[in-house]
């Protein structure tokens, strides 16, 4: 069974500038998270998806990140503009989850790592 | 506020040493307690689901045991290959997202 897919793996931007990251879920995970992992801290989440809606993004700073689930599959999250404390792991994770409020695993891509200067 | 703090930050051992790593928690009805490994570079891997106090699961030298406030993750003859960081998180009634730990970071010295 193939894993979660992230693209790119790594990316080096100017402050102000925009980025985007993907993100292709385990096949039949109905529910996708975005995450943000600075070094040496947990992960953080941004961004909880339910198929194609939005069940959490209370945590995401979204004067600055967006992020969509077109169809209910593939994820963008997307920086606009750049801040240097943005630095930082953006961590893609999907779970079977069918309902917001079961608990069930959630598999991790490898991750694109961030660098703002 | 559900809360997840894990010790020590670091750990060096001797290959062969075995020791356990510890992740205390506060949450508003447990709902379970997820331990994943996150080796340099890459996303955190899933090791181990715990529901309820009692509980115990062993994986290869892994053994995570849990109480009502804690969670243990033992590590039995640790190898080099067992060098990585440990990642506690739990999930509360209260609040479905995860709460994650900062990890303790795991050096076997061969």
């Amino acid at each position: 069974e193939a894993g979660v897919a992230q693209s790119p793996r790594y990316k080096i931007i100017e402050k102000r500038q925009s980025v985007a990251f993907w993100c292709n879920p385990i096949s039949g995970h109905a529910t996708l998270y975005w995450y943000q992992q600075i070094l040496g801290q947990g992960p953080k989440l941004l961004i909880q998806f339910q198929n194609n809606g939005v069940v959490d993004d209370s945590q995401l700073p979204k004067d600055r990140f967006s992020a969509e689930r077109l169809k209910g599959v593939d994820s963008t999250l997307k920086i606009q503009p750049a801040k240097l404390e943005d630095s930082a792991v953006y961590l893609c994770a999907s779970s079977f989850q069918k309902y917001p409020l079961s608990t069930d695993t959630q598999y991790f891509g490898p991750g694109t790592r961030l660098t703002v200067l | 506020e559900d809360q997840v703090t894990q010790s020590p930050e670091a750990l060096r051992l001797q290959e062969g040493e075995s020791s356990s790593l510890n992740c205390s928690y506060t949450v508003s009805g447990l709902r379970g307690l997820f331990w994943y490994r996150q080796d340099p570079g890459k996303g955190p891997e899933f090791l181990f689901t715990l529901y309820s106090a009692g509980e115990e699961k062993e994986k290869e030298r892994l053994k995570a045991t849990l109480t009502k406030k804690e969670s243990f993750l033992h590590i039995t003859a640790p190898k080099p290959e067992d060098s990585a960081t440990y990642l506690c998180a739990v999930q509360g009634d209260s609040n479905y997202q995860l709460i994650w730990g900062a990890g303790t970071k795991l050096i076997i010295k061969p």
